[in-house]
């Protein structure tokens, strides 16, 4: 069983509109988080990081952790078709360890 | 940017066989990682090394070798290729934050 979950499986949202993307763990030791996105085709690549409880914001992206909870979430305002992709949420013991990934949640923006 | 060159980009081997394959960065990172990608499963570690020349087992580890024999190059060896091992893998590298910077993917295929 996989120990980062990931909902819903698929999202899609209007564009201008806001996606909302949920993380849980199973698993208490994880403390270190990442988004990561990954185009068709490509590479995943890596978003955002959080470590600390509450929100982190870069651009149009805000991150939000609730380590009690085991619980991140992604939000993206104003989406836009290029925001189109599949998103991993990623989690690791500590800055060493190697990080777990979720299932992923494939997100479209329609135009 | 970091830079993670993967290699072949796809393949297709026959059930049995021995497939290679391979990984350069020029990041200058120590840590480095296989992941393999299935639908429903997100991305799944299967080994990773942190020195030249010594490797260690991920969560996945079954049918896979893995050699490390300078920081740049990183290889995966299937020796007895089988149909479930028909994936997309994926070769990345880390920062000193744990962020990773992935290659591009292999896709193989097992006939």
């Amino acid at each position: 069983q996989q120990k980062v979950q990931q909902s819903p499986e698929s999202l899609s949202v209007p564009e201008g509109g806001m996606a909302s993307l949920n993380c849980t763990s199973s698993d208490r030791n994880f403390q270190y988080f990442w988004w990561y996105r990954q185009h068709s085709g490509e590479g995943p690549k890596a978003l955002m990081s959080i470590f600390s409880d509450g929100d982190k914001k870069e651009g149009r992206f805000t991150a939000h952790l609730n380590k009690a909870s085991l619980h991140v979430s992604l939000h993206i305002r104003d989406s836009q078709p290029s925001d189109s992709a599949l998103y991993f949420c990623a989690a690791s013991f500590n800055n060493n360890n190697a990080p777990r990934f979720g299932a992923g949640t494939k997100l479209t923006v329609k135009p | 940017e970091a830079a993670v060159t993967q290699s072949p980009r796809s393949k297709v081997a026959v059930t049995g066989g021995k497939v290679t394959l391979s990984c350069h960065q020029t990041n200058n990172h120590d840590y480095m990682y296989w992941y393999r990608q299935d639908t429903g499963h997100g991305l799944r570690l299967i080994h990773y090394s942190y020195v030249a020349d010594s490797t260690e087992k991920g969560d996945i580890p079954d049918g896979y070798k893995a050699s490390r024999p300078s920081q740049e190059n990183f290889s995966l060896i299937l020796e007895l290729a089988s149909l479930s091992q028909t994936a997309v893998y994926f070769c990345a590298s880390r920062t000193g934050q744990n962020t990773l910077y992935f290659g591009a993917g292999t896709r193989l295929s097992v006939l």
